[in-house]
């Protein structure tokens, strides 16, 4: 059993379809993480979540929409996504410690492409 | 001065080399600097990390240098063997960090040859 478990791994959409990415951790852990990872560009943070509450927020469109139903499950909701959007979506946990916090455990990513 | 900068964007290396990545940094209150591994279809995974009270810190064939005044570190990775082949990413942080707020460099696509 992996660590941090993303579903689906694909996923093609339409502009005006509704779906979610799961990502369940099995770590132990009180954080979780969703960075946006696109070709030729450093990883994005798009939100934290600390034992159930969304800390941070960095300016993501409100087309995406996290849940946190508790401290092992992170939710990503999508719709009226655009093309630009097409990405690998990764989720990651880790500690919510100091000295910790910076080791994150990231799931292999769920491959989103936007028609 | 938020940003984190990494070169080369890729690299090929021949099997016994050595690989050496550079990143840089602006923001003096980082002092967490992990590096990331990822192959093909899987996500970043941990490497090895170091502070700033150390100028190098050496994990088997890889080893990160540091140098705080240039505000540089760096990943060398010895003997490279095929299976190194991978992107590699350099972050940044401080280290008392609630919120795992890393900042990544762009990454570098590691090619080994046989």
């Amino acid at each position: 059993e992996t660590g941090v478990t993303q579903t689906p791994r694909h996923l093609v959409m339409g502009m005006t379809n509704k779906k979610s990415l799961k990502c369940e951790q099995h770590l132990g852990h009180n954080a979780m993480y969703w960075y946006k990872q696109s070709a030729k560009k450093p990883l994005e943070l798009m939100f934290v979540y600390s034992l159930e509450e969304r800390v941070e927020n960095n300016s993501v469109p409100s087309r995406f929409s996290p849940a946190c139903p508790n401290s092992s499950h992170l939710f990503l909701h999508l719709h009226t996504l655009q093309p630009e959007d097409s990405a690998l979506y990764l989720c990651a946990s880790s500690r919510w410690t100091s000295g910790r916090a910076g080791e994150l455990f990231f799931g292999e990513g769920s491959r989103l492409t936007v028609l | 001065q938020q940003q984190v900068k990494q070169s080369p964007q890729s690299l090929i290396v021949q099997k016994g080399g050595i690989s050496i990545i550079n990143c840089a940094y602006e923001n003096t209150a980082f002092d967490y600097f992990p590096w990331y591994q990822q192959f093909p279809g899987k996500g970043p995974a941990l490497l090895i990390a170091i502070r700033p009270d150390v100028s190098e810190k050496k994990e088997g064939r890889f080893t990160i240098s540091f140098n705080k005044s240039a505000k540089q570190f760096s990943l060398h990775i010895m003997d490279s063997q095929p299976g190194d082949s991978a992107t590699y990413f350099c972050a940044a942080s401080p280290f008392y960090n609630q919120g795992g707020k890393l900042i990544f460099g762009q990454g570098t696509e590691l090619s080994v040859k046989p």
